[in-house]
């Protein structure tokens, strides 16, 4: 029983590039949330999908930043023309449905290095 | 603003030891609290959990204490192991999904 997979586990882009960064759930699985981990901080909420459905962005920057749970194949995060302040590990969690954000399971996180 | 922030950055322990780390949230109507322990290059890891309604809950070597008066809640560790060296979080859920990380604290075992 696979845990909720996330990759890459690394990614080092340049300034003005796109990182996607992907995540599977763990099996039967159909909420996902993404947070961001800055060094010797706690994670921070980011979004929160269902399948095909935006829940809450509340913690998304406005610009630049996108997410999306297609019906089939993975989560995706996705920045575009990424910025140094973007550097950060970015995690994925992923619980059943009819459970909300307690007991989470989480992803081993991308790891976001820009240049 | 709304915070969850932890007390003291660092513990270091011996092993066999008991481990107390504490945390402190803002928000008095938080109803859901829990702890999690993240290892280096991994994800957090449930650890145990407690409504506000409970003022303590146990689990395997580890009880959660929570004192509603002061907004503070604490994770104990019984019998401190090497494996338990770690950064731990609390977190406060609420009802829209988000989970409201701390910073961490992390602990260290002293063999």
């Amino acid at each position: 029983n696979a845990g909720v997979m996330q990759n890459p586990r690394h990614l080092v882009r340049r300034r003005g590039q796109e990182a996607r960064l992907r995540c599977s759930p763990m099996k039967g699985h159909s909420h996902v949330y993404w947070y961001r981990q800055l060094p010797e901080e706690g994670l921070k909420f980011m979004v929160y999908l269902q399948k095909e459905n935006i829940i809450d962005e509340s913690g998304m920057p406005k610009e630049r930043f996108s997410a999306e749970f297609p019906k089939e194949g993975p989560s995706i995060l996705r920045i575009q023309q990424v910025v140094r302040g973007d550097s950060a590990a970015y995690f994925c969690a992923s619980s059943p449905p009819g459970q909300g954000g307690e007991k989470l399971f989480f992803g081993s996180g991308t790891q976001l290095s820009v240049l | 603003g709304e915070s969850v922030g932890l007390h003291l950055p660092t513990l270091s322990v011996q092993e066999g030891d008991n481990s107390i780390i504490n945390c402190a949230y803002s928000n008095s109507a938080s109803d859901y609290f829990i702890w999690y322990k993240q290892e280096s290059g991994k994800g957090p890891q449930f650890i145990i959990d407690i409504r506000s309604n409970m003022d303590k809950r146990q689990g395997q070597r580890v009880t959660v204490l929570l004192n509603k008066t002061v907004k503070h809640l604490s994770l104990q560790i019984a019998a401190t192991q090497p494996g338990d060296s770690a950064v731990y979080f609390c977190a406060e859920a609420r009802a829209t999904n988000k989970l409201i990380f701390g910073t961490g604290t992390l602990l260290a075992v002293q063999p």
